[in-house]
């Protein structure tokens, strides 16, 4: 079945390392979005890729980094220079043609200790 | 304002009550989800929609394209249903996500 993979769901790692996290589809969408949920919160829009070698910053995309070398995949790096890492992470995809099709990831927690 | 509006923010609910969220927004969209996430959890998509209605199992989601609003219901309500339910718009080319609602049925 065609999907989203966002590994690993539960994530820990020490203050001022950086971490990257996966999203990998194989629905063969070309678009593809991070989002940040923080507690409380609403998920807000980090970084979105429309096409392969292709990104573009969302809301709050300082202290992250993508890239977009596969159509299936759109790995995100959460930096040292992100003040407040810890939150839970969504990736998502989206296809306009032939007809609108939308998925999202699990979901990965990321907790910086 | 947000382009994506729920009621009620949080709802108490007695096991076997019909539980109804409502989900208004303001852009124009290619379709409508309805997303669910347990405390601590990942998501979980139920249901995306573009006109109509969808059942599957205890829950029906509804859109009404003409008045931008969108309804999630719950027949039967039980605690394992106890979670935050997320209405989120696709519009092309990003996602309008309302803040949620959050639900718990109590035994």
């Amino acid at each position: 079945d065609g999907g989203i993979t966002q590994s690993p769901k539960y994530l820990f790692r020490k203050e001022g390392q950086n971490v990257t996290l996966s999203c990998e589809q194989n629905l063969n969408h070309d678009a593809m979005y991070w989002y940040r949920q923080d507690p409380g919160q609403g998920l807000r829009l980090i970084y979105y890729s429309q096409i392969v070698n292709d990104f573009q910053k969302g809301d709050i995309a300082e202290g992250y980094s993508v890239s977009r070398e596969k159509k299936e995949s759109f790995p995100l790096t959460v930096t040292s220079a992100q003040k407040n890492p810890t939150a839970f992470y969504l990736c998502a995809s989206t296809r306009q043609y032939p007809n609108t099709e939308a998925f999202f990831g699990q979901g990965t927690r990321l907790t910086v200790v | 304002k947000n382009e994506v509006e729920q009621s009620p923010q949080n709802l108490t609910a007695q096991e076997g009550e019909f539980i109804t969220i409502n989900c208004s927004y303001s852009v124009g969209i290619s379709a409508l989800h309805w997303l669910q996430q347990h405390p601590g959890g990942g998501i979980v998509s139920l249901f995306m929609l573009s006109s109509g209605k969808k059942k599957h199992g205890r829950l029906i989601a509804t859109i009404n394209i003409q008045e931008k609003h969108s309804s999630l219901h719950i027949t039967a309500s039980h605690p394992r249903d106890s979670a935050v339910y997320i209405c989120a718009v696709s519009t092309g080319n990003q996602f309008y996500f309302g803040t949620g609602t959050s639900l718990t049925v109590i035994p």
